[in-house]
């Protein structure tokens, strides 16, 4: 069974600054991958997923995740972070077969200052 | 298109009553989710169905039942809820399995009292 893990629980960085979220994943071969956004009060939303191909995927609102198959790894990253962007990021792991449910990780929230 | 919707938004309840969540698409999606959110521990999912008349059970089922008697509706319910069942619960539809996107319901938030 696959398993995700975010190891930053609550990061902090200043608006403009750069972001970097951490994702590490366990399975037996290469899973789909995605990154979900929470924002206060919301369900979650989907900001970008890797299947096959191309290593770096671009998603919605100007981030983008680079797949790292040798570090089991899906970092989600941001070259200039906004206020709006405060909220909390769970990536999530699928198996490619079957009817496995995604797993998700326990989330990393993001405080954003001024 | 209203999506996912959830209702009620809002709920409290003493320790032994019962309540019914319900969850509706309007997606014409195969798949249906019912997940716990608490903090510090993610999204956990409680049961999931992969078609109409079909669920399963998730990784934290127990105190809970669901059914799944239309495509576009899946219910969860609290036979008689526990403090512990105290969470935000949220409901998420997809076409089909894991590599398609989830669909988020707003959320149902239950303080059991």
């Amino acid at each position: 069974a696959q398993s995700v893990t975010q190891p930053d629980i609550h990061i902090t960085v200043s608006e403009g600054a750069s972001l970097e979220l951490r994702c590490n994943y366990s399975y037996g071969a290469t899973p789909y991958l995605f990154w979900y956004v929470q924002s206060p009060g919301q369900g979650l939303q989907l900001l970008l997923k890797y299947f096959s191909g191309d290593t770096l995927v671009q998603g919605i609102k100007g981030f983008e995740a680079e797949f790292k198959r040798s570090q089991s790894s899906f970092n989600l990253r941001k070259p200039s972070v906004h206020w709006s962007d405060a909220a909390e990021y769970f990536c999530a792991v699928g198996a490619r077969s079957g009817n496995t449910p995604l797993v998700f990780g326990k989330g990393t929230r993001l405080s954003v200052i001024a | 298109n209203a999506g996912v919707t959830q209702t009620p938004k809002f709920r409290v309840l003493k320790t032994g009553q019962s309540m019914t969540l319900l969850c509706a698409q309007d997606m014409n999606h195969e798949y249906m989710y019912w997940y716990r959110q608490d903090p510090g521990m993610g999204l956990r999912l409680i049961h999931y169905s992969v078609g109409e008349g079909t669920t399963a059970k998730g990784e934290v089922p127990d105190g809970y039942n669901v059914s799944r008697l239309k495509k576009q509706n899946f219910l969860l319910g609290l036979e008689s809820a526990a403090p512990s069942q105290t969470s935000v619960y949220f409901c998420a539809s997809t076409y089909g399995p894991s590599s398609y996107e989830q669909y988020f319901g707003p959320g149902t938030r239950l303080t059991v009292t």
